[in-house]
């Protein structure tokens, strides 16, 4: 196990609502980046957060926002859902080195807008 | 083109078959390169690093040809618990944070 914890597993949401999805970092991890994976796709870079800065977004809308928290978790936002939303969103950590760019996914957080 | 390109097979194979995969990636800038293994439903899990010429590890051995672009993962004495989506992943070192590019993943199934 990586110690990436991830909050709820499951959620089912109308399109136009808001949802919040959180992650806990494996422990000595400061960076926490987010990805949206779609079926059958690989995963996508949404942000990345280190020290509780924004240090680095993908090509996503600003309805797509996020949070890291003093003891480094995080949290992803999103406004205005659409049904393309509809994905697997998964947070990963790392120990924000640059001699180091591995990264240790949780389980996910899988979405459904109807 | 892609950034990360993978053949999305599914590659059948039999129990003890070898089967490689390849991957090519566009930045010539990229220094890191890793294989992560994702199973059905589930969250990609870091097989292994890629670094300089390449390592080995057990029944698993990944290559880097900087040259061409490429990176190709060798399965060796396949199992039926290597079934799986074998997903090529790039840090393409030009952002100035650690951004993960994926490909879409190559599908492995062995069989008995």
């Amino acid at each position: 196990e990586t110690g990436v914890t991830q909050s709820p597993t499951h959620l089912i949401k109308t399109r136009g609502q808001q949802v919040t999805l959180r992650c806990s970092s494996q422990s000595g991890h400061n960076t926490v980046s987010w990805y949206q994976q779609a079926l059958g796709q690989g995963p996508q870079f949404i942000f990345q957060y280190y020290r509780e800065e924004e240090n680095g977004r993908g090509n996503f809308p600003p309805r797509f926002s996020g949070l890291q928290f003093p003891n480094y978790s995080s949290e992803l936002n999103v406004n205005a859902l659409e049904l393309d939303d509809s994905a697997l969103y998964l947070c990963a950590s790392s120990d924000g080195t640059f001699e180091n760019y591995e990264q240790y996914f949780g389980p996910g957080t899988r979405l459904t807008v109807t | 083109r892609k950034e990360v390109e993978q053949d999305p097979g599914p590659f059948n194979v039999p129990e003890g078959a070898t089967v490689a995969f390849n991957c090519t990636y566009s930045n010539s800038a990229s220094q890191s390169f890793f294989w992560y293994r994702q199973d059905c439903r589930k969250e990609p899990k870091l097989l292994m690093s890629v670094y300089s010429s390449g390592n080995e590890d057990g029944r698993f051995t990944a290559q880097l040809n900087r040259a061409s672009q490429y990176i190709s993962l060798l399965i060796r004495d396949s199992k039926l618990s290597d079934s799986a989506t074998y997903l090529c992943v790039v840090n393409p070192m030009n952002t100035g944070f650690q951004k993960l590019v994926f490909g879409t993943g190559t599908r492995l199934l062995v069989s008995p």
